[in-house]
């Protein structure tokens, strides 16, 4: 299985920060990369995908970049809603597998 | 707009089998180019891919579960569902529906998940 690890696994930040969350693949995944976010007692959320396309209806403060093994989600400008968890997804090959979250709390 | 919903019993016994139902509304289970596949999320942690199958019933597995998972379709009742035999504490966990793009792909549409608890 390829193995997704993200950094940091906790960040805080204030509103209006630019932050940025860091996902790195045991191996070479090409652009197959999902960003996803989720909320307390609700389902992940699509933001990226292909690595740096954004979802119908995600704001575009939100961004992705990356190939290969390394990738980051960008937030340009935090807003109060942004407070949540983050995951990374690699679907280049089957199991798709997950990185382990990075949870964006209030400073 | 697309919906997914899970059901099914929340509490299982060890060694019994946990049976979940996906109902696709909103859109047909029947698509071309989406697979339908089911997520869990033990509580706390992150989130584990179980299995995916395309409306012609073609399966894929996650070889970590492989053993104990069948995923099924129905069309005619735009339902998938997912069966795990012999269930341990460790499987103890929300688990989602969802739509895939593709045999392996972003998820775009998710359930709203189920909490399933394994115990005596």
């Amino acid at each position: 299985d390829i193995q997704m690890t993200q950094s940091p696994s906790t960040l805080s930040a204030s509103v209006g920060d630019r932050v940025t969350i860091t996902c790195r693949a045991s191996q070479s995944i090409s652009s197959w990369l999902a960003w996803y976010q989720q909320k307390p007692g609700k389902a992940p959320k699509l933001l990226i995908y292909k690595a740096s396309s954004l979802e119908s209806g995600v704001p575009s403060r939100f961004s992705g970049s990356g190939s290969g093994t390394e990738f980051t989600l960008t937030i340009s400008s935090l807003q109060p809603d942004d407070f949540a968890t983050y995951y990374c997804q690699q679907y280049n090959s089957y199991p798709e597998t997950f990185g382990q979250g990075t949870k964006v709390e209030i400073k | 707009q697309l919906q997914l919903q899970e059901s099914g019993p929340g509490l299982v016994k060890p060694s019994e089998t946990l049976s979940l139902t996906c109902t696709v509304s909103g859109g047909s289970i029947s698509s071309s180019s989406y697979y339908w596949g089911w997520i869990r999320q033990p509580p706390g942690k992150g989130l584990e891919w179980i299995g995916s199958i395309y409306y012609s019933g073609s399966t894929y597995y996650n070889p970590s579960l492989k053993s104990r998972v069948t995923i099924s379709v129905d069309t005619s009742k735009n339902q998938f569902s997912l069966k795990l035999s012999s269930v341990t504490a460790a499987d103890t966990a929300v688990y989602y529906c969802a739509r895939v793009e593709a045999v392996a792909g972003p998820i775009d549409y998710w359930g709203q998940g189920t909490l399933v608890t394994v115990s005596s």
